[in-house]
């Protein structure tokens, strides 16, 4: 298995515009995680899914970001419009009734 | 509030001296407790998992041990190597099916 696979692996985009990150859940998986990583605050969760619905959506900062996991082997992450503070590192994750836990390589986005 | 603390926030050893790195959490209920490596630039890749149950599980050179009536864990590393720089990231699952809560990490330096 190719594990956890995100896409871009870098992002560099002006404020103001929409940026979308991709994730593909290890196949089998049914929990896809939505995670924050920066400096100051480490890794928090903002989203996750159990069987393709959203389940606690409590850690998404705004409504500027919105998850959606259409099928069990493909869910975006998407922030409209981006802020210089949204950069960071966002990882995904996937794992099967909380066994096999695992994280994607990252997406790292900067907002300029 | 659920919490994960963990300590010394960075450590610098000397290649082939041992280290332990310290977790205390009060999260409640209580069911399980992870360790995690991370690599710059990289997805935090899994270690340890340790039950309630459980109070000791090694791999390889890291062994991790836990307390779960004082809700203490500790991951120590035996003749550390340069390949053990890295963050160390203390991680525990509040029940089953919920995503996880993380400490923010110490910070392992090993130099030559």
């Amino acid at each position: 298995d190719a594990g956890v696979i995100q896409s871009p692996r870098h992002e560099v985009t002006e404020m103001g515009q929409e940026v979308t990150l991709r994730c593909k859940p290890i196949s089998g998986h049914n929990s896809l995680f939505w995670y924050r990583q920066t400096m100051m605050r480490g890794l928090e969760l903002l989203i996750y899914f159990n069987n393709n619905v959203p389940i606690d959506d409590s850690g998404m900062p705004e409504d500027r970001f919105s998850a959606k996991m259409p099928n069990a082997s493909f869910s975006t992450l998407k922030i409209q419009p981006s802020e210089p503070r949204d950069s960071a590192v966002y990882f995904c994750a996937s794992s099967l009734l909380q066994v096999g836990y695992t994280f994607g390589s990252g997406t790292r986005l900067t907002v300029v | 509030k659920n919490q994960v603390e963990q300590s010394p926030q960075s450590l610098i050893i000397l290649e082939g001296k041992n280290c332990t790195l310290q977790c205390n959490y009060t999260v409640s209920p209580f069911s399980n407790l992870r360790w995690y490596k991370q690599d710059t630039g990289r997805g935090p890749v899994s270690l340890t998992i340790m039950t309630f149950s459980e109070n000791t599980k090694s791999n390889g050179r890291y062994t991790a041990t836990l307390d779960a009536d004082t809700k203490q864990s500790s991951l120590h590393i035996t003749a550390s190597q340069l390949s053990d720089s890295a963050s160390y990231i203390c991680v525990v699952s509040e029940q089953a099916g919920t995503a996880l809560i993380f400490g923010k990490g110490t910070t392992l330096s090993v130099s030559s």
